[in-house]
């Protein structure tokens, strides 16, 4: 099993132009995560798909949308990226989301920069 | 609102030394607890969780108890060794039936030969 994957590894932008960050799972997890790290500020959730068709905001969604393509796939859109959000990104999933006690596994992360 | 706050770093031992990471959180509901690691250019693995008062959650020769009086979850392991360098990250959910998670800012361990 891969468990999380993500593309691409490494993506290097100008402002205001678009991209996807594409995440997939192959554990037959119901919910769907994608969070940013920053430097001194931990993990900060960006949106969340609790089960397969439903999508719904985390602690910073500005700037971005999400589509949760099927059960396996999660993506995370920029429209017209600035470079506030030049940061890492992880996507992550669990069994249930539902499920307080439920892990997460995550993938090894978008190194993204805005310029 | 809800919140994590763990000890800052980075934090910096020798090899058998023995490492604690303090984490408090914020009391509302009733949480689950985690310690999840990031190796070097890696995601995030969890490490260990309690799920209730005074549970003890242990992996790889890390512990730490959920207290509920002092609303901590602190991190402990008895004897470092190098391998164990990586930032390791506090977290509570929500609270409840709700799987979303709250995050701390993490702790840069290194462990010197």
């Amino acid at each position: 099993n891969a468990g999380v994957t993500q593309t691409p590894k490494f993506q290097v932008l100008k402002t205001g132009q678009s991209m996807t960050l594409q995440c997939a799972q192959d554990m037959n997890h119901n919910s769907m995560y994608w969070y940013r790290q920053d430097p001194g500020m931990g993990l900060r959730l960006i949106y969340y798909s609790a089960s397969e068709g439903t999508t719904d905001k985390g602690e910073v969604p500005n700037g971005y949308n999400v589509s949760r393509l099927n059960k396996r796939e999660f993506s995370l859109r920029l429209e017209s990226a600035a470079p506030s959000q030049t940061s890492v990104y992880f996507c992550a999933s669990s069994e249930f989301g539902g499920r307080g006690t439920d892990t997460q596994y995550f993938g090894p992360g978008t190194r993204l920069t805005v310029l | 609102g809800d919140s994590v706050t763990q000890m800052e770093g980075p934090v910096t031992l020798s090899e058998e030394a023995f490492l604690t990471i303090n984490c408090t959180y914020t009391a509302t509901g009733y949480p689950s607890l985690f310690w999840y690691v990031q190796y070097p250019g890696e995601g995030l693995q969890l490490l260990l969780k309690a799920t209730k008062a005074d549970d003890k959650g242990s992996n790889k020769g890390f512990e730490a108890t959920y207290r509920k009086e002092t609303t901590s979850f602190h991190l402990e392991k008895g004897s470092v060794q190098v391998s164990d360098s990586a930032v390791y990250f506090c977290a509570r959910n929500y609270g409840g039936s709700q799987g979303n998670l709250i995050f701390g800012k993490g702790t840069k361990l290194s462990v010197k030969p």
